[in-house]
């Protein structure tokens, strides 16, 4: 009965493909995020949606396309794979609008690894 | 820009030996500063929230502490199983998503 699920758990794949990422939560919650963990362990923001509606885009490249299609889900679509993407990519969720101070739940991960 | 310095990067405890964990942090108005446990292979676990300096939380072993400038992990008579990675965050008055330290690995020998 997970409460944040990401699919798929490994990626491997060539650089210049494209590819995508699920995620799901059943915790009734209105705000989803996509964070990248890089090698050294930080976790950064890539963007936020609440209610379906986009609210943080950080500096992320534009092959980075996040998509929701209801407040239970948020996707991530990544085009043209480089080497540097490759990464550790965390869903979280949280029962917060603009600037909710609430926890975020996160999902186990998708390791996502460029030949 | 909101920054957060973890301390030490990792350490080794024996079962049963207590210690704490540093987190720093540089915010432009703090409005909550979260600590989460991650282990190998699985996503942040959310252990507390702290929203202003003075405030303690307790859980287990894990006590946390926060003062204007930094936050506490206090973790007492500490078990195998307690070993992971623990990650704090802050989140500013300005800034519409959380900060995160690099986080502290901590490794608890039977």
């Amino acid at each position: 009965d997970t409460a944040v699920s990401q699919t798929p758990k490994y990626l491997v794949t060539q650089m210049g493909n494209d590819k995508s990422i699920k995620c799901e939560q059943n915790l009734g919650h209105d705000t989803m995020y996509w964070y990248k963990q890089d090698s050294k362990k930080f976790l950064k923001i890539m963007f936020s949606y609440n209610n379906k509606e986009l609210i943080i885009n950080e500096t992320v490249p534009n092959r980075f396309s996040p998509k929701s299609p209801d407040k239970a889900h948020l996707n991530l679509h990544i085009n043209s794979l480089e080497l540097g993407d490759s990464a550790v990519y965390f869903c979280a969720s949280s029962q917060e609008t603009y600037g909710g101070d609430l926890p975020q739940h996160f999902g186990d991960g998708t390791r996502l690894s460029i030949l | 820009e909101d920054q957060v310095t973890q301390s030490p990067e990792a350490l080794r405890l024996q079962e049963g030996e207590s210690s704490s964990l540093n987190c720093s942090y540089t915010v432009s108005g703090l409005r909550g500063l979260f600590w989460y446990r991650q282990d190998p292979g699985k996503g942040p676990e959310f252990l507390f929230t702290l929203y202003s300096a003075g405030e303690e939380k307790e859980k287990e072993r894990l006590k946390a502490t926060l003062t204007k400038k930094e936050s506490f992990l206090h973790i007492t008579a500490p078990k195998p199983e307690d070993s992971a990675t623990y990650l704090c965050a802050v989140l500013s008055g300005s800034a519409r998503q959380l900060t995160f330290g690099s986080g502290t690995q901590l490794t608890v020998l039977p």
